[in-house]
């Protein structure tokens, strides 16, 4: 199957301030990707879901001022929490649809862990 | 998109057959139904979907009622690797990838 890579894989940060995520598509052309939120002893959550090149579509509840995503290649994606405050720990997952991916399937990345001091 | 039910954990002895449920009693005639599977700390994996016939990969086997109601995600041969939490999501197919919502999914055990 398609690799997706996240970097950094853990980031331990500051409140207050940003950190950016990074979702590549290694092998493939993503024209979607998909950014999830998972808390400890839960499910997944999606946040938000970007098309290349467009505005990212959010989902209900999630600031997009907050979560700013860029989605500015067929193989990049970035999340950027800014202002970060320790509620915004979690594990951030990215995942990507599109070239070999059957109709309808994602690939998901191995996830990034943020811990906010 | 339709609401799914899966038991909260399953057990299975390594080696054998996990059969694991999920219920889609609200599921529409164009939503599609996925499994994807998430070991602890890392991304979900797809597994398999399929819309109402039975289909079948090299990872496993998916049962749909001909009702579509319901569905059987089926691991012919478990071992200790596949322990993980099962995901059985509802949704449609889209070309540019679907919109999926993750319940809670089942806790799959191996035993050995």
């Amino acid at each position: 199957g398609a690799v997706v890579s996240q970097h950094p894989s853990w980031v331990i940060c500051k409140s207050g301030t940003s950190v950016k995520i990074e979702c590549r598509s290694l092998d493939f052309q993503a024209t979607t990707m998909f950014w999830y939120r998972q808390f400890p002893k839960q499910s997944l959550m999606l946040m938000a879901t970007s098309n290349e090149g467009s505005k990212a579509t959010y989902e209900q509840g999630v600031e997009k001022d907050k979560f700013l995503i860029n989605h500015a290649s067929l193989t990049l994606s970035t999340l950027t929490v800014t202002s970060a405050h320790p509620e915004d720990s979690s594990f951030y997952i990215c995942s990507a649809s599109g070239g070999l991916a059957e109709e309808g399937e994602q690939f998901f990345g191995p996830g990034t862990r943020l811990t906010v001091l | 998109d339709a609401k799914t039910t899966q038991p909260t954990s399953m057990d299975c002895a390594e080696g054998r057959a996990a059969n694991l449920p999920c219920n889609h009693s609200t599921i529409s005639g164009n939503e599609y139904v996925y499994w994807y599977r998430q070991i602890h700390s890392q991304g979900p994996q797809y597994i398999i979907h399929g819309l109402k016939n039975n289909e079948t990969n090299e990872m496993a086997s998916l049962i749909i009622t001909e009702d579509r109601k319901s569905s059987t995600l089926i691991l012919p041969h478990a071992t200790l690797r596949d322990t993980a939490v099962y995901y059985c999501i509802v949704s449609r197919e889209e070309t540019s990838g679907s919109r999926l919502t993750f319940g809670e999914g089942t806790q799959l055990t191996v035993n050995p």
